[in-house]
């Protein structure tokens, strides 16, 4: 099956500080998505990402966030100033080889200390 | 997207089959019914999707109603594994967002 990557797994920072969390999509596709999942609460959609432009977005997106493709393999989800409620799980996505379904990386845990 | 409406959880017996409802009455023409689970805090994972037509795989089988208001998601053979929230979601287009919902949790006894 093929398989999304996410780092770090777990990453702890202090409010106000910068995060960025990596992912490594499906290959050779060009849409990507990241998700957030509060503890507790359902999964939320964040932003997607389509030939190096975002293509929409949720109004959880807000100026704090921002996604790039540093190069050709990996995504990135920059927070500039974290805030307490940014504590959550942070899924990548990206289309499997038939685009009829999204594959998930296995999450980032961000705790906002 | 329409809306989908699921029981917020379900408990099933291991090796017997587990039938997870899902109602979708404003469903329309163009879209499909997807299927996700999410085991404890992994990343969701895709199980199966359908228009009109029954589909099976090797993880599932799922049988939309004539009328497309309703759909049934049905693992054969629970395993413990199975435990998981299982999200029913309609959309137009497999890679746009996916709205989730809350989901059904089913959990899965020996």
């Amino acid at each position: 099956e093929p398989e999304v990557t996410q780092t770090p797994s777990h990453q702890v920072t202090q409010m106000g500080q910068e995060v960025i969390l990596r992912c490594v999509p499906i290959s050779n596709h060009l849409y990507f998505y990241w998700y957030r999942q509060i503890l507790g609460q359902k999964v939320e959609f964040l932003v997607s990402f389509y030939n190096n432009e975002i293509s929409e977005k949720s109004e959880i997106f807000d100026d704090q966030f921002s996604v790039e493709r540093p190069d050709g393999s990996n995504f990135t989800l920059k927070i500039r100033s974290t805030k307490l409620e940014d504590s959550a799980m942070y899924f990548c996505a990206s289309p499997g080889p038939t685009y009829n379904e999204q594959f998930f990386g296995p999450g980032t845990r961000l705790t906002v200390l | 997207d329409a809306k989908t409406t699921q029981p917020p959880s379900m408990d099933c017996a291991e090796g017997r089959a587990a039938n997870l409802p899902c109602n979708h009455s404003t469903i329309s023409g163009n879209e499909y019914v997807y299927w996700y689970r999410q085991i404890h805090s992994q990343g969701p994972q895709y199980i199966i999707h359908g228009l009109k037509n029954n589909e099976t795989n090797e993880m599932a089988s799922l049988i939309i109603t004539e009328d497309r208001k309703s759909s049934t998601l049905i693992l054969p053979h629970a395993t413990l594994r199975d435990t998981a929230v299982y999200y029913c979601i309609v959309t137009t287009d497999s890679w746009g967002k996916l709205q989730f919902g809350a989901g059904t949790q089913v959990v899965v006894t020996p």
